[in-house]
């Protein structure tokens, strides 16, 4: 079935740093993936979409100068959070669907998430 | 945009009792409806998913049915088992290419034995 691999899984860090999460589809190209944080206790919230060779789509109240996407080839996106702050910390999900089925009614695939704890 | 409301928040029964969760959905553009089961910490699992054009589909004890009128959807879990205790959110998606899913604020179910 289809995979998808995120990277790192874990991370912990001070306050400023950056922090880029790698999203890859192991066996099928997305020409669309999708970036979900989720706080405790919370559902997936939709950050953004990322669109392969395109800038990405922003949702309402995500500030796309912090939140940096990249979908530089089919496989791949990522996501960096800059100057990351305690309030940052968060679950951070990727997800994406295979390109060669077409249409939004196709299961997506979900990363194994990234935990990101700012000290 | 999508607004995908679910009820309820937390939902408690016996093992082998049935338990039911319910979604409203906004956007009558919306045709693909996935129930997703999470633990914690980990990823979401797609447990069973319906298109506008069916009513129902049933998976061995899990079962989902779809009202498009009323822009509504259901999970039904029948003989509920421990290991069913999770939190469970439902989605909806718009058939335009590149559309995300949007969630439910989820619920956490809970079976005691």
């Amino acid at each position: 079935g289809a995979v998808v691999s995120q990277h790192p899984s874990w991370v912990i860090c001070k306050s400023g740093t950056s922090v880029k999460i790698e999203c890859r589809s192991l066996d099928f190209q997305a020409t669309t993936m999708f970036w979900y944080r989720q706080f405790p206790k919370q559902s997936l919230m939709l950050m953004a979409t990322s669109n392969e060779g395109s800038k990405a789509t922003y949702e309402q109240g995500v500030e796309k100068d912090k939140f940096l996407i990249n979908h530089a080839s089919l496989t791949l996106s990522t996501l960096t959070v800059t100057s990351a702050h305690p309030e940052d910390s968060s679950f951070y999900i990727c997800s994406a669907r295979d390109a060669r089925r077409g249409g939004s009614n196709q299961p997506q695939h979900f990363g194994d998430g990234t935990r990101l704890s700012i000290l | 945009g999508e607004n995908v409301e679910q009820h309820p928040s937390t939902l408690s029964v016996q093992e082998g009792d049935s338990a039911v969760i319910k979604c409203t959905y906004s956007d009558s553009a919306s045709n693909y409806f996935p129930w997703y089961k999470q633990e914690l910490g980990k990823r979401p699992q797609l447990i069973i998913d319906i298109r506008s054009n069916v009513g129902e589909k049933k998976d061995q004890r899990i079962a989902v049915t779809l009202n498009k009128t009323a822009k509504h959807f259901s999970l039904h879990i029948t003989e509920t088992q421990p290991e069913d205790s999770a939190v469970y959110f439902c989605a909806a998606s718009t058939g335009q290419a590149g559309t995300a899913l949007i969630f439910g604020k989820g619920t956490t179910l809970s079976v005691s034995s």
